[in-house]
C-alpha cells in the first residue's frame, strides 16, 4: 500500500513567522510531488510542484525534496492570516500515470 | 473559461437510491478524475480516464461506475447508494496523464446518504 503521511495539526504560527509543513511517502520510486492548499469548504488548488532533489522557490513558498529520505516539505515565509488553510501533500507514485496519492493534510492556523 | 464544473453542489439520498454526478471541463484536457474526500483521510481516487473512451479503477472503485461521455464530460454513478458513500466528491482534469501535470479541481459535490 503506497502511503503519504502528514501531521494533521493544527500547526499554529504567528503572523510574519515561517510555517514549515512536512510530508513523508512510502514509494521510493515516486517522481513528482505536489502541494495543494484547500480552504474550508473549497476545492484544492495547486501551490507548488517539485520533481528534483533540493529546493524550489515561488514567492513566499519554498518546496524542499529529499528523495533519499522520502521527505518533502513546504515552507511559507512571512505567514499571513490568509494562509490559514489545510495543506495537502500529493505524490505521483512510480507507474502512477498521474494517479496522485494524497496525504490527509495539515491544518495551518496563522494568528495575528 | 469556467474550468471544471460539477453538478449538483449538494445532494441528499436515501439508502438504495441511485444518482449520477456530472463533471465537465472546458480546458480541452485529456485526463479526468473522480475523488472522494472524507474527514481526516484526504482525497482518494475512485476512477480516472486517461482519454476519451477509456476508464480505469482507482483506489476505491467499489459501488461506483463512470462514463467518459466525450472529451469534456466524465460522470460518476452510484447505482445503490450506501451511508458509507457520504462524502465530498471532487472531479479533476489535467492535460496529460503522463508526464505528471497539474490537476485542476471542480468545486465539489457534497453528498449525504441517509
Amino acid at each position: 500500500q503506497k502511503e503519504v503521511e502528514q501531521n494533521s495539526g493544527p500547526l499554529s504560527v504567528p503572523e510574519g513567522a515561517i510555517a514549515s509543513l512536512n510530508c513523508t511517502y512510502s514509494d521510493r520510486g515516486s517522481q513528482s510531488f505536489f502541494w495543494y492548499r484547500q480552504y474550508s469548504g473549497k476545492s484544492p488548488e495547486l501551490i507548488m510542484s517539485i520533481y528534483s532533489n533540493g529546493d524550489k522557490e515561488d514567492g513566499r513558498f519554498t518546496a524542499q525534496l529529499n528523495k533519499a529520505s522520502q521527505y518533502v516539505s513546504l515552507l511559507i515565509r512571512d505567514s499571513q492570516p490568509s494562509d490559514s488553510a489545510t495543506y495537502l501533500c500529493a505524490v505521483n507514485p512510480s507507474g502512477g500515470y498521474n494517479k496522485l496519492i494524497f496525504g490527509a493534510g495539515t491544518r495551518l492556523a496563522v494568528h495575528p | 473559461n469556467a474550468g471544471v464544473t460539477q453538478t449538483p453542489k449538494f445532494q441528499v439520498l436515501k439508502t438504495g437510491q441511485s444518482m449520477t454526478l456530472q463533471c465537465a471541463q472546458d480546458m480541452n484536457h485529456n485526463s479526468m478524475y473522480w475523488y472522494r474526500q472524507d474527514p481526516g483521510m484526504g482525497l482518494r481516487l475512485i476512477y480516472y480516464s486517461a482519454s476519451e473512451g477509456t476508464t480505469d479503477k482507482g483506489e476505491v472503485p467499489n459501488g461506483y461506475n463512470v462514463s467518459r461521455l466525450n472529451k469534456r464530460e466524465f460522470s460518476l454513478r452510484l447505482e445503490s447508494a450506501a451511508p458509507s458513500q457520504t462524502s465530498v466528491y471532487f472531479c479533476a482534469s489535467t492535460r496529460d496523464s503522463a508526464p505528471p501535470d497539474t490537476q485542476y479541481f471542480g468545486p465539489g459535490t457534497r453528498l449525504t446518504v441517509l
